[in-house]
């Protein structure tokens, strides 16, 4: 069955970082694409970034471009989102998405959602 | 701000018919990309419902079904049930963004 399971949740104040991790499995991992997106509280799906963790090869939204990192591990099967200094308006649900074989497909199986709190 | 427009909500009885729309325009559904459909339940994570404008995974009821025409897609739900109470998203890829793009999302209600 192909799987991607997320860490746990995190509750953190503004300024610190945070590495958040997305590990696949029952499929090969490096050849398929790996998306990040937010969603915020009561609102939709915004599509953060994309990694091929083959080559590491990482394209990112230009809403996001410089907010976070996106890196992967192929050797565990392991992709990550990171921040170097979290804002309040960082608080959200963040999800893991493996892409389908085609550029313009799907995304699909997802993780379970790793959920961000960012307070004072 | 998302480029693709779905209504923010949708209701029906049990057992009616409901259709949800996905506007584009010609970067993303109008250039021909293809169309795929999620479900998010409430507090889980989104699941793929409809790929490639009308294609369903294994597993899911052909209550559900997907078209494209133009530059929008269309969801539509026969045989309502308690159990779709959800929230329905589009997604496509947009050539002038070079990115995939998710629609706004659609809450459906069972009356």
């Amino acid at each position: 069955e192909v799987q991607l399971v997320q860490s746990g949740a995190e509750v953190k104040k503004p300024g610190e970082s945070l590495k958040i991790s997305c590990k696949g499995s029952g499929y090969s991992f490096t050849n398929y694409w790996i998306g990040w997106v937010r969603q915020m509280p009561g609102k939709g799906l915004e599509w953060m970034g994309i990694i091929y963790p083959g080559d590491s090869d990482t394209r990112y939204s230009p809403s996001f471009q410089g907010q976070v990192t996106i890196s992967a591990d192929k050797s565990i099967n392991t992709a990550y989102l990171q921040w170097s200094s979290l804002k309040a308006s960082d608080t959200a649900m963040y999800y893991c998405t493996r892409k389908s074989s085609s550029w313009y497909g799907w995304f699909d199986p997802w993780g379970q959602g790793t959920l961000v709190t960012v307070s004072s | 701000q998302s480029v693709l427009t779905q209504p923010p909500s949708v209701s029906g009885a049990p057992g009616q018919r409901v259709t949800i729309s996905c506007t584009g325009s010609s970067p993303n559904i109008g250039a021909g990309y293809d169309v795929h459909w999620y479900l998010q339940l409430p507090g889980t994570a989104p699941k793929l419902l409809i790929f490639d404008n009308n294609n369903r995974p294994s597993g899911v009821p052909d209550r559900f079904s997907g078209s494209k025409s133009g530059t929008s897609a269309f969801l539509a739900i026969t045989g309502l049930q308690a159990e779709d109470e959800a929230d329905y998203y589009c997604q496509s890829y947009d050539s002038s963004l070079s990115r995939s793009v998710f629609g706004t999302g659609t809450k459906v209600t069972v009356l």
